[in-house]
């Protein structure tokens, strides 16, 4: 099955620095890439997602940005806030097939 | 109801005992997911249902976890004769297929004792 990895696991910004975060997916056939955001005792919830025809997306802040060929997509915030602190997952999916990964914890220091 | 919901949301069970978790999902989704969430872990692939259809179980950990949706809609999953290593929170998720948003459930947390 499709193995997706995340990093970093931990990282920690001063407000309104930028931060990444990578994953990078196995299969090929894959064809949908959402992010989601968990906050502490909450259930993940959706931030932005990104279709295989598409390379980049921006919504206001959030950005993602999709290489098909190297099969790594990543997450881009800017003008970090403290609310911004969460953990966030990555997340591909085939035929509606979707797997996570293991979850960066953003902390984002006022 | 306008989201997914799991219940119960808590259950400590003696190891040994059998459990029972549900899920009900948005009306009309045709895809469901289970996944296991580990502690500052992400979540965890289990099964998929695609209507009544479990289409990929190999997420399932061992025998004793079995998963069902009958009639396409609400789902269970059952373990069976549950070990401490099985306390997690147990998330579902539903979607109407394709490149469409899953909506998560607030999950079961399920403590073996």
């Amino acid at each position: 099955g499709e193995n997706v990895e995340q990093h970093p696991s931990t990282l920690s910004v001063q407000e309104g620095d930028s931060a990444v975060i990578k994953c990078t997916y196995s299969d090929s056939a894959s064809n949908y890439f959402p992010w989601y955001k968990q906050e502490l005792g909450k259930r993940p919830q959706l931030i932005i997602d990104i279709r295989s025809n598409v390379g980049e997306k921006k919504d206001q802040r959030i950005a993602v940005t999709l290489n098909k060929t190297a099969k790594h997509f990543s997450l881009h915030i800017t003008e970090t806030q403290p609310e911004d602190s969460a953990v966030y997952f990555c997340a591909a999916s085939k035929n509606n097939d979707m797997r996570f990964g293991a979850g960066t914890r953003l902390t984002v220091k006022p | 109801g306008a989201g997914v919901s799991q219940s119960p949301r808590y259950k400590v069970a003696k190891r040994g005992q059998d459990v029972a978790l549900r899920c009900d999902p948005i009306s009309g989704h045709v895809s469901l997911f289970w996944y296991q969430q580990a502690l500052g872990q992400g979540p965890e692939f289990l099964t998929y249902f695609q209507n009544e259809a479990q289409l990929d179980k190999s997420g399932l950990p061992s025998d004793r976890f079995f998963a069902e949706r009958p009639e396409g809609s609400v789902s269970t999953l059952k373990i069976q004769r549950t070990q401490q290593e099985d306390s997690a929170v147990y998330l579902c998720a539903s979607s109407l297929g394709g490149y469409t948003e899953a909506f998560f459930g607030q999950g079961t947390r399920l403590t073996v004792v």
